[in-house]
């Protein structure tokens, strides 16, 4: 069953505006991470934050973490083209197995 | 330093047939997990692999298979293939030092396409 599913499932938004995406996930985690993927190509990490951790900022990129909630944000900044993409949160259940389960994802799409 | 390389880039197969699939990591890493990625049902891990060992595997059939040898290098096989097995195949390697996958970033491979006619 899928862990993690993201929220909206598309988004098209104007350069330069900022765009958020959010996901939720079913049971206590050890971590969550986010992967970006452009199309046809494989995934590449943008940020990981931990169950104990609220916040965390990389460039342009801010993920917060609402454990209570079960579930956690993407906020990129001042978009850009080149942020047209899918992005996919993964999380892993706080269990002995150390798998990592992916949502479905949201295709976003920076309009010139 | 290298990317992971996963080879073929593009494959098309039959019913009944099989496929092995092959994943090179980044130097250096250990840990290699295969994922399928169909618009369907996402991004679905396999398993992983960590010094030639499995140590986790997903919910899939035991057509699916795989295996690390000694210089992390990966592959994975299915075996009778079916028409759903078609899908982009991805490989991703990580150092895994503290905790396995799910503490460490995980780098991927641009995934080997997967048609099965």
């Amino acid at each position: 069953s899928q862990q993690g599913e993201e929220d909206p499932q598309a988004l098209s938004i104007q350069e330069g505006e900022n765009a958020t995406m959010n996901c939720s996930y079913k049971t206590s985690i050890n971590n969550l991470q986010w992967y970006r993927q452009n199309s046809g190509r494989g995934l590449v990490h943008l940020i990981l934050i931990r169950s104990n951790e609220r916040e965390k900022h990389s460039g342009r990129l801010r993920v917060t973490l609402d454990t209570s909630k079960k579930s956690s944000s993407l906020l990129i900044t001042a978009s850009r083209a080149a942020d047209t993409a899918s992005y996919f949160c993964a999380t892993d259940e706080a269990t002995r197995d150390d798998k990592i389960i992916f949502g479905k994802g949201t295709r976003l799409h920076i309009l010139p | 330093k290298a990317g992971v390389t996963q080879t073929p880039r593009y494959l098309i197969k039959t019913r009944g047939q099989q496929v092995t699939l092959s994943c090179s990591p980044i130097s250096g890493h250990r840990s290699v997990s295969w994922y399928q990625q169909t618009p369907g049902q996402g991004l679905q891990f396999l398993f992983e692999y960590f010094s030639e060992t499995q140590r986790n595997k997903g919910n899939f059939p035991g057509r699916f298979s795989g295996r690390q040898f000694s210089n992390s290098r990966s592959e994975m096989n299915v075996s009778t293939l079916e028409l759903g097995d078609s899908a982009l195949y991805l490989c991703a390697s990580s150092l895994a030092l503290a905790g396995g996958v799910s503490y460490n970033e995980q780098f991927f491979g641009p995934g080997t396409r997967l048609t099965v006619l």
